[in-house]
């Protein structure tokens, strides 16, 4: 069965502090895993997609790495803005989307 | 600027009544998508049209009905079928690299 879990559930860090959040997959046929940003109240906002293991892509403060397992979203040096849930998904072979439950990070000052 | 928007924000509605939420876009996305979001679990899959006049059900369709009659606009209603239907809905279209693109999203409360 296809399946994204992400974790932690949660993450509080203080400003500054480099963390990286986890998502690993099961999908035959992997056609691209996508990374969002959702602030509450929101709809989840575009950051990357990924589409073969080695594969980086960068924006500010965020980096995405994917392996054939997994993706790890790196955070360098974060601010309290970017506090918020970040989501991920995994296209499998029909292009639908398999979403994670998110990771909610939250920078304190 | 392109786009996709959903209306209204908010919606109240009393048990037993139908109720339609509205989506449009105008990035010229041939696909269009509808999910529901619950605290603590991820996006599920309500319906989606890949096509104007062709729609298909997604893992959560019991109590929900959809149109694409225009390329622009994908609204879902929320019948009174559905045994919970408070939740988060949002809509999105994808572009040709299967990348979704979503609206701010309506919460819908039923009493």
């Amino acid at each position: 069965e296809d399946q994204v879990t992400q974790s932690p559930e949660a993450l509080r860090l203080q400003e500054g502090e480099s963390s990286s959040l986890n998502c690993s997959y099961t999908v035959s046929g992997l056609r691209g895993l996508f990374w969002y940003r959702q602030d509450p109240g929101k709809g989840p906002e575009f950051l990357f997609t990924l589409y073969s293991a080695g594969e980086e892509k960068e924006k500010e403060r965020l980096k995405a790495t994917l392996t054939k397992k997994e993706s790890f979203l790196h955070i360098t040096a974060p601010k309290p803005e970017d506090s918020a849930t970040y989501l991920c998904a995994v296209g499998d072979s029909n292009y639908q989307l398999i979403w994670g439950a998110g990771t909610k990070l939250i920078i304190k000052p | 600027d392109g786009g996709i928007t959903q209306s209204p924000k908010y919606l109240f509605r009393k048990e037993g009544q139908n109720v339609t939420l509205s989506c449009e876009q105008n990035l010229n996305h041939d696909a269009m998508y509808w999910y529901r979001q619950d605290p603590g679990q991820g996006l599920r899959l309500i319906y989606y049209s890949q096509i104007v006049n062709d729609f298909q059900k997604g893992d959560i369709a019991e109590g929900y009905s959809v149109s694409r009659e225009k390329k622009e606009s994908f609204p879902l209603t929320v019948t009174s079928a559905q045994k919970n239907p408070t939740a988060f809905y949002l809509c999105a279209s994808t572009n040709t690299d299967y990348e979704q693109y979503f609206g701010p999203g309506t919460r819908l409360t039923v009493t």
